[in-house]
C-alpha cells in the first residue's frame, strides 16, 4: 500500500515570496503523484500531476512540482506567491491498477501582505 | 456547469439519528467516491464506486453505507450517527480511477451532537 507524508502542516509565507511544499511518499511500484487545492469553504482542485514522463510538472496558478523517483518525492513550488494563495495543499498519490487517491494531511499556507 | 453537487452542505444530528448525503454529478463519470476530511489527517477515503451497481469499502468505511443505483448518484448513509462521525464529507468523481482528475463537491458540514 502507498502512502504520503506532507512534511509541514503550516506555512506563513509573505507576499511576492517564493514557497515550497514538501512531499514524500513510499510505494513498492510505480506511482502516479498529484497536488490539490483547497480554498476556504470549497472542494478541492486539481493543481498538478505527474503521471509519467518529465519529472518536472507545471500546473495552474504558477505552480510546478518536480518528481524525484531516487527521494521518493514530490515538492510543489512557486516562485512568487499572491494573497490568494492562501489555502490548503493536499499530496496525493496512487499505483497502477488502483482506483483510489491516497491523500497527506495537508499543508495550509497562509500569505500575508 | 454544475459539476459534483453535494445536498444538503450543513446539517446538526443527534446521536442515533440516521440521514442520507446526496451526491449527483452531471460528468457521466464511471468513478465516484466519498471521503471525510478530520483536521491535520488530510482526506480519507469511505466507499468508492466504479460504476452504477458497485460499491466497495475504502480505508473507513464503519458506520457508513452506501448505494450506487443510478450512474450520477452516490448516496452515503448514515445508520446510527456517533460523535465520532462529525466531520467535512466531500464527495468526487472521475473519468477512469485514479489516474485521472478527481472533481470535487463543496462539502457537507455534519456535526453530531
Amino acid at each position: 500500500a502507498q502512502s504520503v507524508t506532507q512534511l509541514d502542516s503550516q506555512v506563513p509565507v509573505f507576499e511576492e515570496a517564493p514557497v515550497e511544499l514538501r512531499c514524500n511518499y513510499s510505494s513498492s511500484v510505480s506511482v502516479y503523484l498529484f497536488w490539490y487545492v483547497q480554498y476556504p469553504n470549497q472542494g478541492l482542485q486539481l493543481l498538478l500531476k505527474y503521471l509519467s514522463g518529465s519529472t518536472l510538472v507545471k500546473g495552474i496558478n504558477g505552480f510546478e512540482a518536480e518528481f524525484n523517483k531516487s527521494q521518493t518525492s514530490f515538492h510543489l513550488r512557486k516562485p512568487s506567491v499572491h494573497i490568494s494563495d492562501t489555502a490548503e495543499y493536499f499530496c496525493a498519490v496512487s499505483t497502477t491498477g488502483d482506483y483510489k487517491l491516497s491523500f497527506g494531511a495537508g499543508t495550509t499556507v497562509t500569505v500575508r501582505a | 456547469n454544475a459539476g459534483v453537487t453535494q445536498t444538503p452542505k450543513f446539517r446538526v444530528l443527534k446521536t442515533g439519528q440516521s440521514m442520507t448525503l446526496l451526491c449527483a454529478q452531471d460528468m457521466n463519470h464511471e468513478y465516484m467516491y466519498w471521503y471525510r476530511q478530520d483536521p491535520g489527517m488530510g482526506l480519507r477515503l469511505i466507499h468508492y464506486s466504479v460504476g452504477e451497481g458497485t460499491t466497495a469499502k475504502g480505508e473507513v468505511p464503519d458506520g457508513y453505507n452506501v448505494s450506487r443505483l443510478k450512474k450520477q448518484n452516490f448516496l452515503l448513509g448514515l445508520e446510527s450517527a456517533a460523535p465520532s462521525q462529525t466531520s467535512v464529507y466531500f464527495c468526487a468523481s472521475s473519468v477512469q480511477g485514479a489516474r485521472t482528475e478527481a472533481f470535487f463537491g463543496q462539502g457537507t458540514r455534519l456535526t453530531v451532537v
